[in-house]
């Protein structure tokens, strides 16, 4: 069965680095999409993706953050200087009608 | 008011019990409604979802929707230790992007 797939599925870095993390959406998929779940809070919308740009996105998705789809099965989110509070799962899904399939997740540890 | 509220738990409850969860939401326009699962370390998994209101059945879960007083429900019957999990409510956000407004998920567990 098709699945999202993620990595890595843990990342540790220092305050002020670049992270990028890797998603592979599940092939014939069009809409891509982050979340991300600070420990003991709940799954956020970060930013939703369309047709080679963000159709969406929430406050948290700042300048700091960016998406990109570099070949035709990449989807990555970079966070181009890291803060403390960075720190989450971050998870990818992509859709297909209504239903939206999640990856395993990256989890991101800020130092 | 928070867009979709639910208890987080814990919830514990033995082998075979009915479970029945429960969000609120706050948005008489939204119209899709789902329930995923979470297993520890896991990503969310679609357990089922609803279109307005009404139920809809698949197998041992029933999900609910009563528009009326903006409140979801998921009942499981003959709960195994395998249904152990968070169970998380999602409404879907209107618009494009079919973005997803999580509830902070409920912690179940089944004892054998």
């Amino acid at each position: 069965e098709p699945e999202v797939t993620q990595t890595p599925s843990h990342q540790v870095t220092q305050m002020g680095q670049e992270v990028i993390l890797r998603c592979v959406p599940i092939s014939n998929h069009l809409y891509f999409y982050w979340y991300r779940q600070i420990l003991g809070q709940k799954v956020e919308f970060l930013v939703s993706f369309y047709n080679n740009e963000i159709s969406e996105k929430s406050e948290i998705f700042d300048d700091q953050f960016s998406v990109e789809r570099p070949d035709g099965s990449n989807f990555t989110l970079k966070i181009r200087s890291t803060k403390l509070e960075d720190s989450a799962m971050y998870f990818c899904a992509s859709r297909e009608e209504e239903t939206q399939y999640f990856g395993p997740g990256t989890r991101l540890l800020v130092l | 008011q928070k867009e979709v509220e639910q208890d987080p738990g814990p919830l514990s409850v033995p082998e075979g019990a009915i479970v029945s969860l429960n969000c609120t939401y706050s948005n008489s326009a939204f119209q899709y409604f789902m329930w995923y699962r979470q297993y520890s370390r896991k990503g969310p998994e679609l357990l089922m979802y609803t279109y307005s209101s009404g139920n809809k059945e698949d197998g041992r879960f029933t999900a609910q929707v009563d528009k009326s007083s903006k409140y979801i429900s998921l009942f499981i019957r003959d709960s195994q230790p395998s249904d152990s999990a968070t169970y998380l409510c999602a409404i879907r956000h209107g618009g494009a992007t079919n973005k997803l407004i999580f509830g902070t998920g409920t912690l179940l567990a089944v004892q054998p």
